[in-house]
C-alpha cells in the first residue's frame, strides 16, 4: 500500500496551463479506471476534480481535464486562475480492494 | 442536498478508544460504499477504510488493520468507525465519504472530526 508518486509542487501563470503526474504500479492506476483528483483549500475538505480518469462531476470547470498512460495518470488544468491555487491529490482503487493516495501537490498561481 | 457530519472525535490517550459516527442524510445510504479518510496536521491525504452497502465487505489500510473497525447501520443512514489502541500516529481530522458511485472517487465528504491522540 506504497502511496502514489506526486511532484510536491508545481506553478504557473495566470491563464497557463500545468499538469500534474502521478505515478503508482499496474496495481492500482495501471490496472484500473478507478483514478480520481481531489482540490483541497486550506481548512477545507476535499472536492473531487476528475473520476474514473477523464470524468467531471457536475459543477466542476472544463478547464480541468485527467488522463492516464500505463501506471502514471495526469491533472491538467487549463487557463490557470487565482483560485486553483490549491493542494492536489490523485486516488486509485487498487487489486486489493482499497484505494490509495499520492502525496500531494501544491499549486501555486504566480 | 446530500449531508456527511461526523461526530465523536476528541482527545484521547494513547492505547485508548474512540468511536466516530457519521450521521447522513439526502441519499439512499444503503446503495453505496461509504469510506473513511484521514489527514494528519499538515500532512496528506490516507485512505483508512471503507464498507460496501450492507456491510458485508470491509477493508482497511495496513496501518490501522486488528485496531480500527468500520460499521454501518443502515436503519439509521450511519457509518462509524471504532478506533481502538490509539496511537499518536493516529492524530488526524477523519472525514467520512461518498463515492460518486461504485468505486469512483469520493464526490460528497463530511466536514471532517478531529482526533488528537496524546498524554
Amino acid at each position: 500500500q506504497s502511496a502514489l508518486t506526486q511532484p510536491a509542487s508545481v506553478s504557473g501563470s495566470p491563464g497557463q496551463s500545468i499538469t500534474i503526474s502521478c505515478t503508482g504500479t499496474s496495481s492500482d492506476i495501471g490496472g484500473y479506471k478507478y483514478v480520481a483528483w481531489y482540490q483541497q483549500h486550506p481548512g477545507k475538505a476535499p472536492k473531487l476534480m476528475i473520476y474514473d480518469v477523464t470524468n467531471r462531476p457536475s459543477g466542476v470547470s472544463n478547464r480541468f481535464s485527467g488522463s492516464k498512460s500505463g501506471n502514471t495518470a495526469s491533472l491538467t488544468i487549463s487557463g490557470l486562475q487565482a483560485e486553483d491555487e490549491a493542494d492536489y491529490y490523485c486516488s486509485s482503487y487498487t487489486t486489493s480492494r482499497t484505494w490509495v493516495f499520492g502525496g500531494g501537490t501544491k499549486l501555486t498561481v504566480l | 442536498e446530500v449531508q456527511l457530519v461526523e461526530s465523536g472525535g476528541g482527545l484521547v490517550q494513547p492505547g485508548g478508544s474512540l468511536r466516530l459516527s457519521c450521521t447522513t442524510s439526502g441519499f439512499t445510504f444503503n446503495s453505496y460504499w461509504m469510506n473513511w479518510v484521514r489527514q494528519a496536521p499538515g500532512k496528506g491525504l490516507e485512505w483508512v477504510a471503507n464498507i460496501n452497502q450492507y456491510g458485508g465487505e470491509k477493508n482497511y489500510v495496513d496501518s490501522v488493520k486488528g485496531r480500527f473497525t468500520i460499521s454501518r447501520d443502515n436503519a439509521k443512514d450511519s457509518l462509524y468507525l471504532q478506533m481502538n489502541s490509539l496511537r499518536g500516529e493516529d492524530t488526524a481530522v477523519y472525514y467520512c465519504g461518498r463515492p460518486s458511485s461504485g468505486f469512483s472517487g469520493i464526490e460528497y465528504w463530511g466536514q471532517g472530526i478531529l482526533v488528537t491522540v496524546s498524554s
